[in-house]
């Protein structure tokens, strides 16, 4: 079955970083692009980021580019978020997500910007 | 970026009945792989997201036959029959083409 677990997320002032994680198991993670997609309260959904499998390429929306990075650890399974200069309209429900199609999503983890 | 445009923004339905859902993007979707890829999400109460629908008329893995996609280039429709309990929510649509990728902005689900 495949797993996805976020962690990491929290209140942060604004400015400030935050670092999250997604623990991948039930496939080869090292087989599949990941992506980061966001969700502002009561809003649509906002792709973020997306890591080709091997880690050699990224890809950001403009809003994030220069602030954020995304990074895998494909011995450990593991996909990150490097969040930097945290601004109140990054404030979102984070969900990590699978592949191309973005098919398997995670449960999500809030990350609050507020002073 | 691709805008996704989808209509309605929200839909009534009774159990049993079948409701149509469109979804129309600024550019065409097709790759230069040739594939197309549009997809479809339900997002139910307090839950992720999940997939229904890829490259625009794939049924997902355990997802049922009462959920069909179609369309083609820029205008696609998620067609949903004899419409369940479990069915409500809010729908997606969303494109993986060109990044950014970029979703419809949901079309809510309720009981009549």
């Amino acid at each position: 079955e495949v797993q996805l677990v976020e962690s990491g997320g929290g209140l942060v002032q604004p400015g400030r970083s935050l670092k999250l994680s997604c623990a991948a198991s039930g496939f080869t993670f090292s087989n599949y692009y990941m992506a980061w997609v966001r969700q502002a309260p009561t809003k649509g959904l906002e792709w973020v980021a997306s890591i080709t499998n091997s880690g050699g390429s990224t890809y950001y929306r403009d809003s994030v580019k220069g602030r954020f990075t995304i990074s895998r650890d494909n011995a450990k399974s593991t996909l990150y978020l490097q969040m930097d200069s945290l601004r109140s309209e990054d404030t979102a429900t984070y969900y990590c997500t699978r592949s191309h199609t973005i098919d398997y999503w995670g449960q999500g983890v809030m990350v609050t910007v507020s002073s | 970026d691709v805008v996704m445009t989808q209509t309605p923004v929200s839909l009534s339905v009774s159990l049993g009945g079948q409701v149509s859902i469109s979804c129309r993007s600024s550019q065409s979707l097709v790759h230069n792989n040739g594939n197309t890829y549009l997809s479809w999400y339900l997002q139910k109460p307090g839950q992720s997201p999940q997939l229904l629908i890829y490259k625009v008329s794939n049924r997902f893995s355990g997802i049922s036959d009462r959920f069909s996609g179609s369309g083609s280039g820029t205008d696609f429709t998620l067609k949903i029959s004899r419409v369940e309990p479990d069915d409500l929510g809010v729908y997606y649509c969303g494109q993986g083409t060109q990044y950014p990728y970029t979703f419809g902005a949901g079309t809510k689900l309720e009981l009549k």
